[in-house]
């Protein structure tokens, strides 16, 4: 079965400091991975995706994910921190034959003004 | 405006008693999904739907029943036999087709208590 870890539960920055949140999965195959964010008392909703081609992906609000398939992960970056960045954030990873998703713990991400 | 309402936001249950979470939408997406959601344990998928008149048990499906009776509505009936039914209840839904189109749009949630 798939898995998928996040081994940061709690994050406390400053405003303007650089974030790298960690995600690591455990299938072999075909991946389609995902980051999704829940800021306080709104929907989950997705920052960024990857299924194929450049590692690299960018998303909403100046977030960045590297796919390194020898690694099995799938870090989530953005170079400043904003106070309002202060969310939950759920790595996730597809299961390709019921097409749900898998999802991590989950990191909270505190920022301080 | 398009989406996804669960509705109540706010839940009580009894001993004993069964109680439904309701789930519309109106993206016109094929596949729908019920997500469990407790504090350090993440997102667990309960069941879901593909299409009309079909469903899945997900991991936790235990003490849970859905229909699916029409292609917007994706009710989720937490029964007396769930012993722990406190959570946030999420519900999502996608399109069916291309993988790289299939991206799951997600409720607001009900946050359910046991009295």
């Amino acid at each position: 079965a798939q898995s998928v870890s996040q081994h940061n539960h709690h994050v406390i920055l400053s405003e303007a400091a650089s974030l790298e949140l960690g995600c690591n999965y455990s299938y072999g195959g075909t991946v389609n991975l995902f980051w999704y964010v829940q800021y306080p008392g709104q929907h989950l909703q997705l920052l960024l995706k990857y299924f194929s081609g450049d590692p690299l992906v960018k998303g909403i609000k100046g977030f960045e994910a590297e796919f390194i398939k020898s690694k099995f992960s799938f870090n989530l970056r953005k170079p400043s921190v904003q106070w309002s960045d202060t969310a939950e954030y759920f790595c996730a990873v597809m299961n390709t034959g019921r097409r749900a998703l898998t999802f991590g713990s989950g990191t909270r991400l505190q920022v301080q003004p | 405006d398009g989406g996804i309402t669960q509705s109540p936001k706010y839940l009580f249950r009894k001993e004993g008693q069964n109680v439904t979470l309701s789930c519309e939408q109106n993206l016109n997406h094929d596949a729908m999904y019920w997500y469990r959601q407790d504090p350090g344990q993440g997102l667990r998928l309960i069941y879901y739907s593909q299409i009309v008149n079909d469903f899945q048990k997900g991991d936790i499906a235990e003490g849970y029943s859905v229909s699916r009776e029409k292609k917007e509505s994706f009710p989720l009936t937490v029964t007396s036999a769930q012993k722990n039914p406190t959570a946030f209840y999420l519900c999502a839904s996608s399109i069916r087709g291309n993988l790289a189109k299939n991206i799951q749009y997600f409720g607001a949630g009900t946050r359910l208590s046991v009295l």
